[in-house]
């Protein structure tokens, strides 16, 4: 079974601070792997798609990466602002979108 | 820049009752999904549509649920009979490419549908 493990649960970091989001999965054959923010009350957001040949990809202050070998990704925020405060899903894609599991997110807060 | 809209924001429907949440994908797009959260829990694929017809679905998606493009802008999702597990908010989304690609999926803001 498809398996997707997002660490840590919560954070709390104060603005202008970096932060690491952790993402383990399961999934095989492994597909692409996307990156959300999901605002509170709002719809996702994409903030980053690599496939299992990419290692690493940046959008702005996001910076993903990912190890296909031992089915790792992180997200990486640099100088987090109050905006940030979210939560972050990772979703690893197999080969059937069928089974396409979302982690249940880190929730971010940042605060001044 | 151009986003999905969803309407209505909420909606409050009687057990039993059908109800059809309604959605504007981006227009030029060819790929459209359905989701759904439950409150507290992870987004859960629920159908995607392609050329006319559904792609994938789910083991949620089953015979209560239905989706349609009726004309060249809306896409609609039809839960026939609803049960108060259903209550969730219902998110849609459209891409220019298919879930395999490089092309990001444009969520828009959901439908809380609540079940009484």
């Amino acid at each position: 079974k498809n398996q997707v493990e997002q660490s840590p649960q919560s954070l709390i970091i104060l603005e202008g601070k970096n932060c690491t989001l952790q993402c383990n999965y399961t999934v095989s054959p492994f597909s692409n792997l996307r990156w959300y923010k999901q605002d509170t009350g709002r719809g996702p957001v994409s903030l980053t798609i690599m496939t299992f040949s990419e290692n690493t990809k940046s959008n702005g202050r996001y910076t993903a990466t990912l190890d296909a070998d031992t089915k790792q990704s992180s997200l990486h925020i640099t100088a987090s602002q109050l905006s940030d405060s979210a939560s972050y899903i990772c979703v690893p894609l197999s080969g059937g979108y069928q089974k396409v599991t979302f982690g249940i997110g880190t929730k971010l807060q940042v605060i001044p | 820049e151009p986003e999905v809209t969803q309407t209505p924001s909420h909606q409050v429907t009687q057990m039993g009752q059908e109800v059809i949440l309604r959605c504007v994908p981006i227009s030029n797009h060819l790929y459209f999904y359905w989701y759904r959260q439950i409150l507290g829990q992870k987004v859960e694929f629920l159908v995607s549509f392609y050329n006319n017809e559904i792609s994938e679905k789910s083991e949620i998606f089953d015979d209560q649920f239905s989706v349609e493009r009726p004309d060249g802008s809306n896409f609609t999702l039809k839960i026939r009979s609803t049960k108060l597990e259903d209550s969730a908010m219902y998110f849609c989304a459209s891409s220019d490419d298919g879930p395999y690609s490089n092309q990001p999926q444009h969520f828009g803001d959901g439908t809380r549908l609540s079940i009484l």
